[in-house]
C-alpha cells in the first residue's frame, strides 16, 4: 500500500532553516510528482510547490521562491523540502503529497504524509 | 496572485444536501479538485477533474462545473461528513496551484 512517512516535529529559531523528509513506499517513487503543502494553525491549506522525482525538476509557488528548495534521493525513495530564513509565520504543519495527475498535465494529490509540525520561535 | 473563493461555512441537517461552491477566473479552463479534512488529519481527495470520484469515496459526493464556479455536492449528508472542505486548481497558465480558503461543513 502507498505510504508517505514524514520526519518528526522541529523547533527552530527565526532566521534558521528546516529540512523535512518524506519517505515513499508502495509505489514507484520516480513515477509521480511530489508536492509540498503547509497549513498554519487554524488556517487553510497553502501550496508550496512540487518536485519531479524522476528528473529533479521543480516548480515553486512565487511566495516561496528564493526560500524553498525541494530535492530528492531516488536511492531511498525520499523527497525533501528545505525552507530557509524562517519567520514566526512559517509555523505550520508541512505535508508532502503524491500527484497521480501530473502525467496528464494536471496536478492533484491522492496520498498525503502524516504532516510535520515546524514551530518557529525565539 | 490567483485566488479561489469559498464560503467560510455551510450548515445542513442530516439527510439533506450540502453544496459548497468555489469561484475563480481560471476555472473555465482548469480542472478543480476537492479535499475533505477532518481535525488532526491529513486531507483526503474526494473529487478530481471537476466531477470524477476516486475509488473508495461514497457516491453521495459529486462535483460539477459551470463557468467560473465549481460545486461540491454531498447528497444525504451524514454526521461523518462534518469536516473542512478545500477546492484546488491552477492559475490560467497552469503553472501554479492554489487552494481555496476552505469551507467548514457543519451537520446540525
Amino acid at each position: 500500500q502507498v505510504q508517505l512517512v514524514q520526519s518528526g516535529a522541529e523547533v527552530k529559531k527565526p532566521g534558521a532553516s528546516v529540512k523535512v523528509s518524506c519517505k515513499a513506499s508502495g509505489y514507484t517513487f520516480t513515477g509521480y510528482y511530489m508536492h509540498w503543502v503547509r497549513q498554519a494553525p487554524g488556517q487553510g491549506l497553502e501550496w508550496m510547490g512540487w518536485i519531479n522525482p524522476n528528473s529533479g525538476g521543480t516548480n515553486y509557488a512565487q511566495k516561496f521562491q528564493g526560500r524553498v528548495t525541494m530535492t530528492r534521493d531516488t536511492s531511498i525513495s525520499t523527497a525533501y523540502m528545505e525552507l530557509s530564513r524562517l519567520r514566526s509565520d512559517d509555523t505550520a504543519v508541512y505535508y508532502c503529497a503524491r500527484d497521480p495527475c501530473s502525467r496528464d498535465g494536471y496536478n492533484c494529490l491522492d496520498y498525503w504524509g502524516q504532516g510535520t509540525l515546524v514551530t518557529v520561535s525565539s | 496572485s490567483y485566488e479561489l473563493t469559498q464560503p467560510p461555512s455551510v450548515s445542513v441537517s442530516p439527510g439533506q444536501t450540502a453544496r459548497i461552491t468555489c469561484s475563480g477566473d481560471a476555472l473555465p479552463k482548469q480542472y478543480a479538485y476537492w479535499y475533505q479534512q477532518k481535525p488532526g488529519q491529513a486531507p483526503v481527495l474526494v473529487i478530481y477533474k471537476d466531477s470524477e470520484r476516486p475509488s473508495g469515496i461514497p457516491e453521495r459526493f459529486s462535483g460539477s462545473s459551470s463557468g467560473t464556479t465549481v460545486t461540491l455536492t454531498i447528497s444525504g449528508v451524514q454526521a461523518e461528513d462534518e469536516a473542512d472542505y478545500y477546492c484546488q486548481s491552477a492559475d490560467s497558465s497552469g503553472t501554479y496551484e492554489v487552494f481555496g480558503g476552505g469551507t467548514k461543513l457543519t451537520v446540525l
